[in-house]
């Protein structure tokens, strides 16, 4: 079975611009949540989507966003770039009813 | 709210030594539990798991208890490798109700094996 896969793995934009980023969950994971790795903050949870439905909300402002489609992909949106937005965004799936979660390989995004 | 406090790194030792590396936490309900280990340059592995109190996660020769009287969920290995070399994340699943599922993770502690 297939893993996690998240696209693009590196990314490069400029201050001010917005990005959108994608996950792919296993085959038959229905949830699918976003982490934001960073070396001061380490890392921390943005949102879970289930159903198509965000379930839960990290402590983020508007700026980030996300969706989830009919076949379990999702996509996280980040406006208005700031520098401090450079990180390693990780997607992971889980299967409904159980606590580990399953993650991607993650975009690299810099914001120059 | 939930929290993860793991020892700092990095942690160096010689092949074949014994590994703990610590980590506590703070919840308010009964998580479970987790060990994630990165490898550079890639996303997190799920290590193992504990569900309740006194489960024990093994794999790959790395075993830790979970201790509710403690609150500890230290990680163990009898005799480690040069590849065991990565950072390793202790995390707890926070059951917000209806299902949802948040990791709040540790640190990381980078742990370098020398041969």
């Amino acid at each position: 079975k297939a893993g996690v896969t998240q696209t693009p793995r590196y990314l490069i934009k400029t201050r001010g611009q917005q990005v959108t980023l994608s996950c792919s969950p296993i085959s038959g994971h229905r949830s699918v949540s976003w982490y934001q790795q960073t070396p001061g903050q380490g890392l921390q949870f943005l949102f879970e989507y289930f159903s198509e439905t965000q379930r839960n909300k990290g402590n983020f402002p508007g700026r980030f966003s996300g969706r989830q489609f009919s076949n379990s992909r999702s996509e996280m949106n980040v406006s208005t770039l700031e520098l401090g937005d450079s990180a390693l965004y990780l997607c992971a799936s889980t299967v409904q009813g159980r606590d580990e979660q399953y993650f991607g390989p993650g975009t690299r995004l810099t914001v120059t | 709210g939930d929290s993860v406090t793991q020892m700092e790194g990095p942690v160096t030792l010689s092949e074949e030594a014994f590994l703990t590396i610590n980590c506590t936490y703070t919840a308010t309900g009964y998580p479970s539990l987790f060990w994630y280990v990165q490898y550079p340059g890639e996303g997190l592995q799920l290590l193992l798991k504990a569900t309740k109190a006194d489960d024990k996660g093994s794999n790959k020769g790395f075993e830790a208890t979970y201790r509710k009287e403690t609150t500890s969920f230290h990680l163990e290995k009898g005799s480690v490798q040069v590849s065991d070399s990565a950072v390793y994340f202790c995390a707890l699943s926070d059951n917000g109700g209806m299902g949802r599922r948040a990791l709040t993770f540790g640190s990381g502690t980078r742990l370098q094996v020398q041969p």
